[in-house]
């Protein structure tokens, strides 16, 4: 298995431009992620998908932030206008979702892409 | 209640020491508890994880300790290496009516010295 596939590995743009960071799952799982690392703050979850559908988005930081996930195999975060505060390192994870011994929908192992280092000028 | 803390921030051990990381939670509804392993340049990857029903998981030269009344675990790594040297992360996991999200700890930078 290739494992989480993101890409482009790094990014340089000048503030104001639109950034796409694409991601590719491990096939056959159904829950992505995407994360921030900063020296500062550490790894941050932007938002997370199950089955395509976004389910929790509340560390998206703004309205700069869309993400999207059209099918089972590829989501896009997309960044526009980037600032140079949004210089980081985007992580994609995923996971297979299960249902727990309640019902309710669990994920253990998430499996992390190499990430994408985005440095906005 | 949502935070994960780490300690310490950093840890410089010799050849053969067993470094230890300590975290701690406050939210009782977490109910797996990862610790990730990242290299420079590399994504998190999965090192070891317990649940709260026993207190010591081991794998290898990585053990977890967890302790559910004081709600901290800790990794310990036996015969630590110079290959050890990374970011170790925990993190912890939310019960059955709060969701896949992960909540990590800071991270703790090991350096093995040879």
């Amino acid at each position: 298995d290739a494992g989480v596939i993101q890409s482009p590995r790094h990014e340089v743009t000048e503030m104001g431009q639109e950034v796409t960071l694409r991601c590719k799952p491990i096939s056959g799982h159904n829950s992505l992620f995407w994360y921030r690392q900063t020296m500062m703050r550490g790894l941050e979850l932007l938002i997370y998908f199950n089955n395509n559908v976004p389910i929790d988005d509340s560390g998206m930081p703004e309205d700069r932030f869309s993400a999207k996930m059209p099918n089972a195999s590829f989501s896009t975060l997309k960044i526009q206008p980037s600032e140079p505060r949004d210089s980081a390192v985007y992580f994609c994870a995923s996971s297979t979702r299960f249902l727990g011994l309640a019902g309710g929908d669990r994920t253990d192992t998430q499996y992390f892409g190499p990430g994408t280092r985005l440095t906005v000028l | 209640q949502q935070q994960v803390k780490q300690s310490p921030q950093s840890l410089i051990v010799q050849k053969g020491g067993i470094p230890i990381i300590n975290c701690a939670y406050e939210n009782t509804a977490f109910d797996y508890f990862p610790w990730y392993q990242q290299f420079p340049g590399k994504g998190p990857a999965l090192l070891i994880a317990i649940r709260p029903d026993v207190s010591e998981k081991k794998e290898g030269r990585f053990t977890i300790s967890f302790n559910k009344s004081a709600k901290q675990f800790s990794l310990h790594i036996m015969d630590s290496q110079p290959g050890d040297s990374a970011t170790y992360f925990c993190a912890a996991l939310g019960g059955e009516t709060s969701g896949s999200r992960l909540t990590f700890g800071e991270g703790t930078q090991l350096t093995v010295n040879p």
